[in-house]
């Protein structure tokens, strides 16, 4: 069973461009997370989706951010007109229920710079 | 909302020396806990959780944690450090209410091994 997929691992952007995170969850995994992780400040929560519903968006900057996850396909983190403030790890987790008893599943990340 | 505090970022041990990592949470209703760990430029992986069993949690690595309540506390502890334990370690709590859930973290704390 493999782990949960984000790619790319690397992503360059110049100012202005568009960026576009997937998340493959775990297979049977219908709950998907993305988190934010800047040097010193640890993960912080941007939103969380089961399949084609966002349960909570209450992370997500209300401006250039949006997430999805559709009934086919990855979840996508996708983050308009990128700035350089937006430079940080973004990670993806996945678990099968709600985390109430449950541990999230962590993919390796995507590492965004803006330049 | 729940809360986790992990006092100072950083923490240096001698190899062989015992390692304690504390988190304090605060939380209205009984937590869900969990211990991560993330070494350079990798994802999270799972420590440890409690999940309203035995209050003493063995983990992976030869790491355990023991839930307090009258503490509020889920320290982190590993009997003798070795150098492959330099990484760095989030406290988490998990946060559920209804149908929606999501885990809350701590800033992190950067573990040193000393030859």
């Amino acid at each position: 069973n493999a782990g949960v997929m984000q790619n790319p691992r690397h992503l360059v952007r110049r100012r202005g461009q568009e960026a576009r995170l997937r998340c493959s969850p775990m297979k049977g995994h219908s709950h998907v997370y993305w988190y934010r992780q800047l040097p010193e400040e640890g993960l912080k929560f941007m939103v969380y989706l089961q399949k084609e519903n966002i349960i909570d968006e209450s992370g997500m900057p209300k401006e250039r951010f949006s997430a999805e996850f559709p009934k086919e396909g990855p979840s996508i983190l996708r983050i308009q007109q990128v700035v350089r403030g937006d430079s940080a790890a973004y990670f993806c987790a996945s678990s099968p229920y709600n985390l109430g008893n449950t541990e999230a599943f962590f993919g390796q990340g995507t590492r965004l710079t803006v330049v | 909302a729940q809360s986790v505090t992990q006092l100072g970022s950083h923490v240096s041990v001698s190899e062989g020396a015992l390692v304690l990592l504390r988190c304090n949470y605060s939380s209205s209703v009984p937590p869900y806990l969990f211990w991560y760990v993330q070494y350079p430029n990798q994802g999270l992986q799972l420590l440890l959780k409690y999940t309203s069993a035995a209050t003493l949690v063995k983990g992976i690595n030869g790491f355990e944690a023991e839930f307090k309540k009258s503490e509020t506390s889920f320290h982190l502890t590993k009997p003798s450090a070795h150098m492959s334990d330099a990484a760095e370690y989030f406290c988490a709590v998990s946060e559920t209410t209804g149908a929606n859930s999501k885990l809350t973290f701590g800033k992190g704390i950067t573990l040193s091994v000393r030859p």
